[in-house]
């Protein structure tokens, strides 16, 4: 079976700084990996994924994660933090061509001023 | 054109009772997911269904149940509603039901919010 951790299920920084959420996985097959963000009162908007290929993916909004097979991780990272990163992030995995996914438990971002 | 919505937005409901949330995909997309977001966690995946045939089930109780309509909009039924079901049910479609995420990328709904009381 599936599944995915998320550790810090609140992170703080401060405007400008790196943002950096973990995610790491367990799958007995190659996986699809992705994040999620989602604004309060809203549903969820894919911010990347990994499929095949280049283990280095980058999304919108400046965010991109590195796909660690050796690690089984697939942290999301952000050079510098805005205020409009603060948010709910969640991390996915699936094996099933990218259709039902099961989600980590989530990291809520709080971005200070 | 028109993402993924959903209806209605918010529902309040007593226990046992019954309730039917709706899903419409964006035009042209032929798989509906359910999920359920337990506040303060994750989603979890209820239902898949593609061509109006059930796909994949995750780990729900029988009170659960869903179906796809010809025009590919969705139905999601609980019936005897338990204060454990309140929650933020999500749809997401999809064009395709496989052909893999680097072509198929599945989009959500806003949710509706289900509070039983």
């Amino acid at each position: 079976a599936q599944s995915v951790t998320q550790l810090g299920s609140h992170v703080s920084v401060s405007e400008g700084a790196l943002v950096l959420l973990r995610c790491n996985y367990s799958s007995s097959v190659p996986p699809y990996l992705f994040w999620y963000v989602q604004y309060p009162n809203q549903g969820l908007q894919l911010l990347l994924k990994y499929t095949t290929g280049a283990t280095l993916v980058k999304g919108i909004n400046g965010f991109e994660a590195e796909f660690k097979k050796s690690e089984t991780s697939f942290h999301l990272t952000k050079p510098s933090a805005h205020m409009s990163d603060a948010a709910e992030y969640f991390c996915a995995v699936s094996d099933d061509y990218g259709q039902n996914f099961v989600f980590g438990p989530g990291t809520r971002l709080s971005v200070l001023p | 054109d028109a993402g993924v919505t959903q209806s209605p937005t918010h529902l309040i409901k007593t226990r046992g009772q019954h309730v039917t949330l709706r899903c419409s995909p964006i035009s042209g997309h032929k798989s509906v997911s359910w999920y359920q977001q337990v506040l303060g966690q994750g989603p979890q995946f209820i239902f898949q269904y593609y061509e109006k045939e059930e796909r994949g089930r995750g780990n729900f109780p029988d009170r659960f149940s869903a179906r796809q309509f010809p025009n590919y909009s969705s139905e999601l039924n609980v019936n005897a509603l338990l204060l454990g079901d309140s929650a933020l049910y999500l749809c997401a479609s999809s064009f395709l039901l496989a052909g893999g995420p680097s072509y198929n990328e599945q989009f959500f709904g806003p949710g509706t919010r289900l509070t039983v009381l």
